[in-house]
C-alpha cells in the first residue's frame, strides 16, 4: 500500500485566516481524495483533487473555500479559506494507486480555529 | 444520493467473543464495500473490503458478508482482542468510477477484559 504524509499534523489557527494542507504519497497514483471529519463524527467526501484539472467538489464545498491544487501524481494541497470555529475538524487525504482500488487514507490533519 | 447506515453505534462485547457490525446502504449501483478501524488520533485504516460478485470474504478473525439483494454488508471479528477496540467505519463506492467514498457513522467498539 501507498505511504502518505500530510503536513502539518495539527494546527490552531485564527478565525478569519487561512491554512494550507499538504498530502505527499510515496508513489505515484491515479486519485486523489480530501475528506473532512468533524468532532466526533463520520467523514465527508470534499472534493477529488483532478491532476492538471480543477477539483471536483461534492454538494456542500466550494472552490472559494477549499481551492485544492494537484500538480502531479504524488502531491496535492487543501487550503481551508477564511476560517471559522465550524472548519475546526480533521482533514484527510486519501488515495488509489488505480482507479476503482483499495483508498488509503494519511494520518489526518487536526485543525482547531479559534 | 448515496446514503449508508450503520448499527450499532456503540457495541461492547467481552473478550474472546464476537463483535458483528451491519450496514445497510441505498445506491443499488455500488459495488465497493471497505471497512475502516479508526483507532484515537490517527487516519483510518483499512481493514477488509469486498466487491459486489462475492457474498464473503475472510482474513484471518475479520470477516465481511455481503447481501446485494437486501443491500446490506457486515464486519464479523471472532476472538475479539483489547487491540479490537477502535471506531469502525463501513463505507461504499462505485469500484470503478471517479467518485469517493460514502461513510457511515461509525461503531465505537469496545473490548472488556
Amino acid at each position: 500500500s501507498a505511504v502518505i504524509s500530510q503536513k502539518p499534523s495539527r494546527d490552531i489557527c485564527q478565525r478569519g485566516t487561512s491554512l494550507t494542507i499538504q498530502c505527499q504519497v510515496d508513489s505515484q497514483v491515479t486519485m486523489m481524495f480530501w475528506y473532512r471529519q468533524q468532532p466526533g463524527q463520520s467523514l465527508t467526501l470534499i472534493a477529488t483533487a483532478n491532476q492538471g484539472s480543477e477539483a471536483t467538489y461534492e454538494s456542500g464545498f466550494v472552490i472559494d473555500k477549499f481551492p485544492i491544487s494537484r500538480p502531479n501524481l504524488t502531491f496535492s494541497t487543501l487550503t481551508v479559506s477564511n476560517m471559522s470555529p465550524e472548519d475546526s475538524s480533521i482533514y484527510l487525504c486519501s488515495v488509489e494507486q488505480v482507479q476503482g482500488g483499495t483508498q488509503y487514507f494519511g494520518p489526518g490533519t487536526r485543525l482547531t480555529v479559534l | 444520493g448515496e446514503n449508508v447506515e450503520q448499527h450499532p453505534s456503540t457495541l461492547s462485547v467481552q473478550e474472546g467473543d464476537s463483535a458483528v457490525i451491519k450496514c445497510t446502504y441505498s445506491d443499488s449501483a455500488s459495488n465497493y464495500f471497505p471497512w475502516y478501524k479508526q483507532e484515537l488520533g490517527k487516519g483510518p485504516q483499512l481493514i477488509i473490503d469486498i466487491r459486489s460478485n462475492v457474498g464473503e470474504k475472510k482474513d484471518q478473525r475479520i470477516a465481511v458478508t455481503l447481501n446485494k439483494t437486501a443491500k446490506h454488508f457486515s464486519l464479523h471479528i471472532t476472538e475479539t482482542q483489547p487491540e479490537d477496540s477502535a471506531v469502525y467505519f463501513c463505507a461504499q463506492g462505485p469500484g470503478g468510477g471517479a467518485d469517493g467514498l460514502t461513510f457511515g457513522k461509525g461503531t465505537h467498539l469496545i473490548i472488556q477484559p
